[in-house]
């Protein structure tokens, strides 16, 4: 079936850049999305692109799609100790349903 | 600000036990969801429902049954609990054109 993979965990220094990468496989998908979870919090909206865009930019954050790899990453700049959270990529698909990675542990080290 | 709270935190139930999940949410949103969130799983849909009284399968419906019969509040039934069903689960709501989800805070179920 379809899936949405992303590696589980990475660990960078403060002040690094993180590199979040994704990969999905519905070629159908209208909107692709990177959620942030923070300890004991549900899942918050941090940034979307649209299928037809390859990159945006948003503060410290710029998402890459990849359509004909069916790849979407997400850099963060400066990477915080605050930034230390669980990463999800998820992809949108038939109007109603939304397909998530397993979700990547970003560790961030003083 | 969207608002989706669910109703307990931390959950113990028996196995056998009939659960209860209750999600609210204050926007109005035509959409609502249930996913379970395991370690390595990433989020796994259970059940949506886009209106009153209608209701869709996800991925992972076995065991579990959903009611919906107010626009703003969507439950989770677990029949008869089992070990296998403890974990977090999350509700989310969205609106109908579906921009954005918007998750409650989980409750935490653990089944002993």
């Amino acid at each position: 079936g379809e899936d949405v993979e992303q590696s589980l965990f990475l660990s960078v220094r403060e002040g690094d850049s993180s590199v979040i990468n994704c990969t999905y496989t519905d070629s159908s998908s209208t909107y692709l999305y990177w959620y942030k979870q923070e300890p004991g919090a549900g899942l918050q909206l941090l940034t979307y692109i649209f299928s037809n865009m390859d990159m945006k930019q948003d503060q410290r954050l710029t998402v890459l799609l990849n359509k004909k790899d069916k790849h979407l990453s997400l850099r963060i700049a400066d990477t915080q100790t605050g930034d230390s959270a669980i990463y999800f990529c998820a992809e949108a698909y038939n109007n109603n349903d939304m397909r998530f990675g397993a979700g990547t542990r970003l560790t961030v080290k003083p | 600000d969207v608002k989706v709270t669910q109703s307990s935190r931390y959950l113990v139930k028996r196995t056998g036990e009939k659960v209860f999940l209750e999600c609210v949410q204050d926007m109005d949103h035509e959409n609502m969801f249930w996913y379970r969130q395991d370690p390595g799983l990433g989020l796994r849909l259970i059940y949506f429902s886009y209106d009153v009284k209608m209701k869709e399968k996800g991925d992972i419906p076995e065991g579990y049954s959903v009611s919906r019969e107010k626009k703003e509040r969507f439950s989770l039934i677990l029949e008869s609990a089992s070990t296998n069903q403890t974990s977090m689960y999350l509700c989310a709501s969205s609106p109908i054109s579906y921009f954005e989800a918007f998750f409650g805070q989980g409750t935490r179920l653990t089944v002993v």
